[in-house]
């Protein structure tokens, strides 16, 4: 089974801008989680994604938003980027209440 | 609210055993995760426990007491490819959310 992939890889952003990030789970897995991981607070929740519905948000701002589609594909947009958004942008992907599998990550940059 | 610690970093040789500790505080979760994370690279999944005791996967074993607040990972016969982050993670009851310790940067010198 191929595992989660997530693009772009990389992206350069400045401050006010938007970004939108995409994720595609491993076959079969219908949850998708994204996490944020920076030097000073580590990786934490955003939000968990289950059929379409948000299960579970973690506590982020409202310029933080996802959605996911009926192939359980997910995306996540930031919207007026500060500088403070610059991280590694992790999505995981399990089966029904099983072990979280990461893609490689987004490393979003704000200038 | 759920409270994590972890040690910052630790050194080890190449060879040798090493036990990374995991200590929580937290009114409820299903289960405890370790990953590890090499520099740049995803977490990648190591150990997953639900029951107190101890599971046993090859080099790595890890070990809950729940009555007590504490994992550890422990990493035997220590090869220079061990080094990286390791991380102690929570799951909610739910299963859909993990909460991450600050992770343990391990060096493996040779």
């Amino acid at each position: 089974k191929a595992g989660v992939t997530q693009t772009p890889r990389y992206l350069i952003k400045t401050r006010g801008q938007q970004v939108t990030l995409s994720c595609s789970p491993i076959s079969g897995h219908r949850s998708v989680s994204w996490y944020q991981q920076t030097p000073g607070q580590g990786l934490q929740f955003l939000f968990e994604y289950f059929s379409e519905t948000q299960r579970n948000k973690g506590n982020f701002p409202g310029r933080f938003s996802g959605r996911q589609f009926s192939n359980s594909r997910s995306e996540m947009n930031v919207s007026t980027l500060e500088l403070g958004d610059s991280a590694l942008y992790l999505c995981a992907s399990s089966s029904m209440q099983e072990t979280q599998y990461f893609g490689p990550g987004t490393r979003l940059l704000v200038l | 609210g759920q409270n994590i610690d972890q040690p910052t970093e630790m050194t080890a040789t190449e060879g040798a055993i090493v036990q990374i500790n995991c200590t929580y505080q937290t009114s409820g979760f299903n289960g405890l995760f370790w990953y590890q994370q090499h520099a740049g690279e995803a977490p990648t999944f190591l150990s997953y426990n639900v029951l107190d005791g101890l599971e046993e996967k090859g080099r790595f074993s890890s070990f809950l007491s729940r009555s007590k607040g504490y994992s550890y990972l422990l990493l035997k016969e220590l090869q220079m490819k061990d080094s990286a982050s390791y991380l102690c993670a929570l799951v909610n009851n739910a299963g859909n959310m993990l909460t991450f310790g600050g992770g343990t940067r391990l060096m493996v010198k040779p």
